[in-house]
């Protein structure tokens, strides 16, 4: 069974600098797909970034780039020009393009951003 | 818009009850999956679907049960034998490709 591990359950960051939240996981599966959510006090799941296993290229999304190293089955999200929006949960997720098609979610990072 | 309708959003259980707590999706999707959040904490798989008919238990299924008799419906039961059901419950189904998740946006219960 794939695992998901988020090593850092709380960040902080102040307003308008950069801060990496840290992700890694274990499969045996080379097809996958990798997420990072943000969940706010309202407690809705919000795609940040996805990035396709096969892709080489780190995804971005504005503000929101990953640092992906499969090889090392790390998935790292930076966030830069943090803003006070960002303040959430964060969630990295992983989901498996095999029969097994498990979805499974790392537990979480609660960032705060400070003015 | 196709989507996941979760319902209650919110619910009350006296202890001893059974509760269930609805998913229902109209994205025609296979998988659809359950999940239970504490305060605070992550998300923690319950039970997941990947066809009508058929269903897998996750990390913490004891004293919950599902069905999938209809491929739009995953409906969570939360039995009297769950002995501290208050959490934040969660229903998600991706995309056949995997590369979308859909969620609900929640269920709430807490036991009086």
């Amino acid at each position: 069974a794939q695992t998901v591990t988020q090593s850092q359950p709380e960040m902080s960051v102040q307003e308008a600098e950069t801060v990496t939240l840290s992700c890694t996981y274990d499969t045996s599966e080379s097809d996958y797909y990798l997420f990072w959510y943000k969940q706010p006090p309202s407690r809705q799941m919000i795609l940040v970034i996805r990035q396709e296993a096969y892709k080489q290229q780190n995804a971005t999304e504005n503000r929101f780039s990953v640092n992906f190293q499969k090889a090392a089955k790390s998935f790292s999200l930076k966030i830069s020009d943090s803003q006070l929006g960002d303040a959430a949960m964060y969630f990295c997720a992983y989901r498996s393009t095999s029969s097994a098609r498990q979805l499974t979610f790392g537990s979480g990072t609660q960032l705060t951003v400070l003015p | 818009d196709g989507g996941i309708t979760q319902s209650p959003k919110y619910l009350f259980r006296k202890e001893g009850q059974n509760v269930t707590l609805s998913c229902e999706q109209n994205l025609n999707h296979d998988a659809m999956y359950w999940y239970r959040q504490d305060p605070g904490q992550g998300l923690r798989l319950i039970y997941y679907s990947q066809i009508v008919n058929d269903f897998q238990k996750g990390d913490i299924a004891e004293g919950y049960s599902v069905s999938r008799e209809k491929k739009e419906s995953f409906p969570l039961t939360v039995t009297s034998a769950q002995k501290n059901p208050t959490a934040f419950y969660l229903c998600a189904s991706p995309t056949h490709s995997g590369n979308t998740i859909y969620f609900g946006e929640g269920s709430w219960l807490t036991v009086v």
